[in-house]
């Protein structure tokens, strides 16, 4: 079975600039996350999909941060415009329906310079 | 939200059981146990999970204290590739479906 896919894998931008993370989960999953991992710290949720809809995003910075899940498949998570701080890795996590197991992707590693 | 406590670090050496602890003393009685472990440069990985009867899986054991205020996760024959962070979670119940990750125990298995 294939895992969760993400790209780009690296990302390097500059403040201001904005930037699209992409994410493919595994067949059948209903429920898409995103967490984002700043170095040292555990990962935090930003967004949870339900199919195609939002169930959670009470922790997204909406004034920079937006996602959006085609289909109720693949989802994108951008930024625009980036700061300083939202150096970090971005993971994505797909499970079959919300109480079930996450399984994570590799993650996106992003640096804004 | 129950909340989880954990060892900041632990070694173990390779061949040898690891035993890693979690206090989560404020879980409610429909909120379940899971362990994730990260790996150096990947995404977590979810090992198992329980509700309140010890459980086993090919890759590890958890074991539930009979009030549920603490667990263990035993590796029985921890390797070098076991070598990562490990993430004690509450989950379900009152909790909700989220994962709500601490700073987790970075196991370091040494030759």
């Amino acid at each position: 079975e294939a895992g969760v896919a993400q790209s780009p894998r690296y990302k390097i931008i500059e403040k201001r600039q904005s930037v699209a993370f992409w994410c493919n989960p595994i067949s059948g999953h209903a429920t898409l996350y995103w967490y984002q991992q700043i170095l040292g710290q555990g990962p935090k949720l930003l967004i949870q999909f339900q199919n195609n809809g939002v169930v959670d995003d009470s922790q997204l910075p909406k004034d920079r941060f937006s996602a959006e899940r085609l289909k109720g498949v693949d989802s994108t998570l951008k930024i625009q415009p980036a700061k300083l701080e939202d150096s970090a890795v971005y993971l994505c996590a797909s499970s079959l329906d919300r109480f079930y197991e996450q399984y994570f992707g590799p993650g996106t590693r992003l640096t804004v310079t | 939200d129950a909340k989880t406590t954990q060892p900041t670090s632990m070694d173990c050496a390779e061949g040898r059981a690891a035993n890693l602890p979690c206090n989560h003393s404020t879980i409610s009685g429909n909120e379940y146990v899971y362990w994730y472990r990260q790996i150096h440069s990947q995404g977590p990985q979810y090992i198992i999970h329980g509700l309140k009867n010890n459980e086993t899986n090919e890759m590890a054991s958890l074991i539930i204290t009979e009030d549920r205020k603490s667990s263990t996760l035993i590796l029985p024959h921890a390797t070098l590739r076991d070598t990562a962070v490990y993430y004690c979670i509450v989950r379900g119940g009152n909790a909700g479906n989220m994962l709500t990750f601490g700073g987790g125990t970075r196991l370091m298995v040494k030759p």
